[in-house]
C-alpha cells in the first residue's frame, strides 16, 4: 500500500540533545512537507522541500534542520537550539495543487 | 488578517442535526481548496477537494464562492462519528507547493 511512514510515533528527548524524527513516502510526490501542532492549535509550518536537494523554511524553522537527499525520505532533526520541543510532529506529501498526505506522526516529549 | 479563517467553535449539535462549517481565504490566487478531518490526537485525513462548481459526498458538501473568497462544508443527518476537527485548507497560486491550513472548528455532536 502506498503512503507516507513516520517513525518513530513516540520519542524522548533530553536537555542539550538533538534528534532525528523520519519520514519516507512511497506515493512518488514531489514535495513533502514538517509541520508542528501543539494541543489545542492548529497546524504551523516548519520546513517543506519541493525538490531533491532543495528546501525552504516554513514559519517555525528555528532550532530545526532538515534534509531530502532522496525524494523519498525528508528527515527533521530537532536540534538543542528549540527550547521547547515537546509537540506532536506531522510529515505530509503532495504533488503540485493536489491535497496533502500525512503520516501518522511522533510525539516528542523532553525528559 | 489570516490568510485562513475558519468560524472557532466549537459546535455543539444533536444527533440528526445539519451543520455548516464556514471558511474565508485571503489570496484571491489561490489555486485549489480542501476540506480535512482531524480526530483528537490523530493526523489530518482529506475529507474532500472543493470544485468551482459545489461537489457532494454522501452527506457532505462542498462550496467554493471564488469571487467573494469563502469556502463552505455542510453536513447533513449529524452522526456521532462526525465529532472531529474541520479544517479548511488552501493551496496558494505562488507557482509553488505553499499550503495554508486553517486553524479548524471543533465539532461535537452529541447523542
Amino acid at each position: 500500500d502506498g503512503g507516507i511512514t513516520q517513525s518513530p510515533k513516540y520519542l524522548f528527548r533530553k536537555e542539550g540533545q538533538n534528534v532525528t524524527l523520519s519520514c519516507e513516502q512511497n506515493l512518488n510526490h514531489d514535495a513533502m512537507y514538517w509541520y508542528r501542532q501543539d494541543p489545542g492549535q492548529g497546524l504551523r509550518l516548519i520546513y517543506y522541500s519541493q525538490i531533491v536537494n532543495d528546501f525552504q523554511k516554513g514559519d517555525i524553522a528555528e532550532g530545526y534542520s532538515v534534509s531530502r537527499e532522496k525524494k523519498e525520505s525528508f528527515p527533521l532533526t530537532v536540534t538543542s537550539a528549540q527550547k521547547n520541543p515537546t509537540a506532536f510532529y506531522l510529515c505530509a506529501s503532495s504533488n503540485l495543487n493536489q491535497p496533502q498526505h500525512f503520516g501518522d506522526g511522533t510525539r516528542l516529549s523532553i525528559l | 488578517r489570516k490568510e485562513v479563517e475558519q468560524d472557532p467553535g466549537p459546535f455543539n449539535v444533536p444527533e440528526g442535526a445539519t451543520v455548516a462549517f464556514n471558511c474565508t481565504y485571503s489570496n484571491s490566487a489561490s489555486q485549489s481548496f480542501f476540506w480535512y478531518r482531524q480526530d483528537c490526537r490523530k493526523e489530518p485525513k482529506l475529507l474532500m477537494s472543493v470544485y468551482s462548481s459545489g461537489n457532494e459526498d454522501g452527506r457532505f458538501t462542498a462550496q467554493l464562492n471564488r469571487a467573494s473568497q469563502y469556502i463552505s462544508l455542510l453536513i447533513r443527518d449529524s452522526k456521532l462519528s462526525d465529532s472531529a476537527t474541520y479544517l479548511c485548507v488552501v493551496n496558494l497560486g505562488t507557482g509553488g507547493f505553499k499550503t495554508i491550513f486553517g486553524a479548524g472548528t471543533r465539532l461535537f455532536v452529541k447523542a
